[in-house]
């Protein structure tokens, strides 16, 4: 499977500010996608990163609150904007390699506290 | 719409007993059905996955689980716990033939006492 790697590995950051996450895997893959998991609770999808094209949200999620961008098929970032306590999440991206297609790998995740 | 259930927050089972962890799905077609990993401070690890080939599926660390339709069920069992398998297991399911929508169940954290 494809080695996935997410900096920061952990960050701390004030009320209002704003975090870019970043993702990358060292081979191509067809899919990306970002989740939250929120402290002590299971992971949501925040949205599937799209090559090239404006990522597709989850109901909940939008774009002012969460930009994503992906320019290639091995890198993603995720920005978490105007940061709030609320926020304070591990934020993991995925992705669906071109040979194992029916399978999401996770990378190690960041752990995000807003103060 | 596909959801899956874990019974069971917490599971606390000896060194060396039998581990099981219990996961439901609902689905109006046979599904994908996948065990993930988590220990702490890491991301997920894929355990193991159904995809409609053999109904007993073998994973890492001696872990396995077997996809019984008639009960909608994909349990996690391992013969013989290990102090290191103390983590955080997540039941996952999506349609079958694509690993795009996949839904997490809210996972069980096992823990391993000596």
């Amino acid at each position: 499977s494809a080695v996935i790697s997410q900096k920061p590995s952990r960050d701390i950051c004030q009320r209002g500010t704003s975090l870019t996450i970043q993702c990358q895997v060292d081979s191509q893959v067809t899919m990306m996608f970002w989740y939250r998991q929120q402290p002590g609770q299971s992971l949501t999808l925040i949205a599937t990163a799209n090559q090239g094209s404006e990522a597709t949200y989850e109901s909940g999620f939008v774009i002012d609150k969460f930009p994503i961008s992906r320019p290639n098929l091995t890198f993603s970032t995720l920005t978490v904007s105007n940061m709030s306590p609320e926020d304070s999440s591990i934020y993991l991206c995925s992705v669906v390699g071109q040979t194992s297609t029916d399978t999401q790998y996770f990378g190690p995740g960041t752990r995000l506290t807003v103060l | 719409a596909q959801s899956v259930t874990q019974l069971g927050s917490h599971v606390s089972v000896s060194e060396g007993a039998l581990v099981l962890l219990r996961c439901n799905y609902s689905s109006s077609v046979p599904p994908y059905l996948f065990w993930y990993v988590q220990y702490p401070n890491q991301g997920l690890q894929l355990l193991l996955k159904y995809t409609s080939a053999a109904t007993l599926v073998k994973g890492i660390n001696g872990f396995e689980a077997e996809f019984k339709k008639s009960e909608t069920s994909f349990h996690l069992t391992k013969p013989s716990a290990h102090m290191s398998d103390a983590a955080e297991y997540f039941c996952a399911v999506s349609d079958p033939g694509t690993a795009s929508k996949l839904t997490f169940g809210t996972g069980t954290r096992l823990q391993v006492t000596l």
